[in-house]
């Protein structure tokens, strides 16, 4: 089965601060897209944002990039400038068996601190 | 603006009832997705469609079903519900050709007494 693990269930970062949330995959697929999704609490939850694994440059959205190590099956989110409206469960996610489904992590619960 | 709506943000049921969640996008998307989501587990597939009447178990499909007769709606079915289904159960869906990115709807939240 696809594994996706992130090592950090919670986290707690003061506001204005840098935090990376890790994450490590298992997939047997070639070309693939790797995602961060964002879920704010009691709310939906909305793409943060999308790599693909054939680009060797990290993706990058205003405060949120991304450090993807392929080799390593490593995918890690960096959060820059820490607001509180980033307060939100954060799951990984990768493809599973042929890239229309994808396999979750169990999340990683930041909390920004004011 | 891409939409995935359910038809339920929360629901109070009894055990043995049949229960309906229905799931509806409006981005004419082929792929739909109901997961279940509880602390500490992630997000869990439960069945997965490509197509209108087709579709896929995943992780978890026991003592579910689904519906798929339109390709825009997609319902989830507890054909008799059991207080271990008690969760949140979250609806998604992507074009198909494995680029990926899943649109979710905003959730119900079940509880089975």
């Amino acid at each position: 089965a696809q594994t996706v693990t992130q090592s950090q269930p919670e986290m707690s970062v003061q506001e204005a601060e840098t935090v990376t949330l890790s994450c490590t995959y298992d997939t047997s697929e070639s070309n693939y897209y790797l995602f961060w999704y964002k879920q704010p609490p009691s709310r939906q939850m909305i793409l943060v944002i999308r790599q693909e694994a054939y680009k060797q440059q990290n993706a990058t959205e205003n405060r949120f990039s991304v450090n993807f190590q392929k080799a390593a099956k490593s995918f890690s989110l960096k959060i820059s400038d820490s607001q509180l409206g980033d307060t939100a469960m954060y799951f990984c996610a990768s493809p599973n068996f042929g890239n229309e489904k994808l396999t979750f992590g169990t999340g990683t619960r930041l909390t920004i601190i004011p | 603006d891409v939409k995935v709506t359910q038809s339920s943000r929360y629901l109070v049921k009894r055990t043995g009832e049949k229960v309906f969640l229905e799931c509806v996008q409006d981005m004419d998307h082929e792929n739909m997705f109901w997961y279940r989501q509880d602390p500490g587990l992630g997000l869990r597939l439960i069945y997965f469609s490509y197509d209108v009447k087709m579709k896929e178990k995943g992780d978890i499909p026991e003592g579910y079903s689904v519906s798929r007769e339109k390709k825009e709606r997609f319902s989830l079915i507890l054909e008799s519900a059991s207080t271990n289904q008690t969760s949140m159960y979250l609806c998604a869906s992507s074009l198909a050709g494995g680029q990926g990115t899943q649109y979710f709807g905003p959730g119900t939240r079940l509880l089975v007494l």
